[in-house]
């Protein structure tokens, strides 16, 4: 089992909805991050959270829109998507941004139609 | 910069073959490396790591010693099962700490 939770599993939605993708850890990691992973490619950054600050955009488009309530908790809230946004969205913790490996969860499936 | 490179798949294997995926990288300073697994339908699990030049990492039966004179990073497994079917990623951090992944190797082993 991970130690990276995220919900919901699947998520459908259309371009003019608002929806929220969770990922919640409680390992004491002060790091988190947002992925997006299109099918048989790796892995791409999109955010880093350090001590619920953001310390990293890696120049998302602002229809993506990250949280961190606090240090067990992030939220990627979601509006005016395109279809070519679905992918699995994958979250992550560390010990520290430059400490530790990544623990990821299982992701967030993302169709938009 | 700092790049993976893994060899391409898919690998298809007979169950008990034996496994090598190829991975070299280019980076500056002294990198860590990693091997990271995913199995259909789930993220990423860290499958082992190696820290600094000659060092071996292992786990699970699967093996990967960290050549800093060959900059290589292979991934070898003795006797493969189908289990073991999942694409596997070559990755490494440097002193920024953001993980570079290769572009991964589809795995399938057949019975």
């Amino acid at each position: 089992d991970t130690e990276v939770t995220q919900t919901p599993k699947h998520l459908v939605m259309g371009m003019t909805n608002k929806k929220s993708l969770k990922c919640e850890q409680h390992m004491g990691h002060r790091a988190m991050y947002w992925y997006k992973q299109k099918a048989k490619k790796p892995p791409e950054l999109m955010f880093v959270y350090s001590y619920e600050k953001l310390s990293i955009n890696e120049s998302v488009p602002s229809r993506f829109s990250p949280e961190c309530p606090n240090s067990s908790l992030l939220n990627l809230h979601l509006h005016a998507l395109q279809p070519e946004d679905s992918a699995l969205y994958l979250c992550a913790s560390s010990q520290g941004v430059q400490v530790g490996t990544l623990h990821f969860g299982n992701g967030t499936r993302l169709t938009v139609t | 910069g700092n790049s993976v490179t893994q060899m391409e798949g898919p690998v298809t294997l007979s169950e008990e073959a034996f496994l090598t995926i190829n991975c070299t990288y280019t980076a500056t300073g002294y990198p860590s490396l990693f091997w990271y697994v995913q199995y259909p339908g789930e993220g990423l699990q860290l499958l082992l790591k190696a820290t600094k030049a000659d060092d071996k990492g292992s786990n699970k039966g699967f093996e990967a010693t960290y050549r800093k004179e060959t900059t290589s990073f292979h991934l070898e497994k003795g006797s493969v099962q189908v289990s073991d079917s999942a694409v596997y990623f070559c990755a490494l951090t440097n002193q920024g700490g953001k993980l570079i992944f290769g572009q991964g190797t589809e795995l399938s082993v057949k019975p």
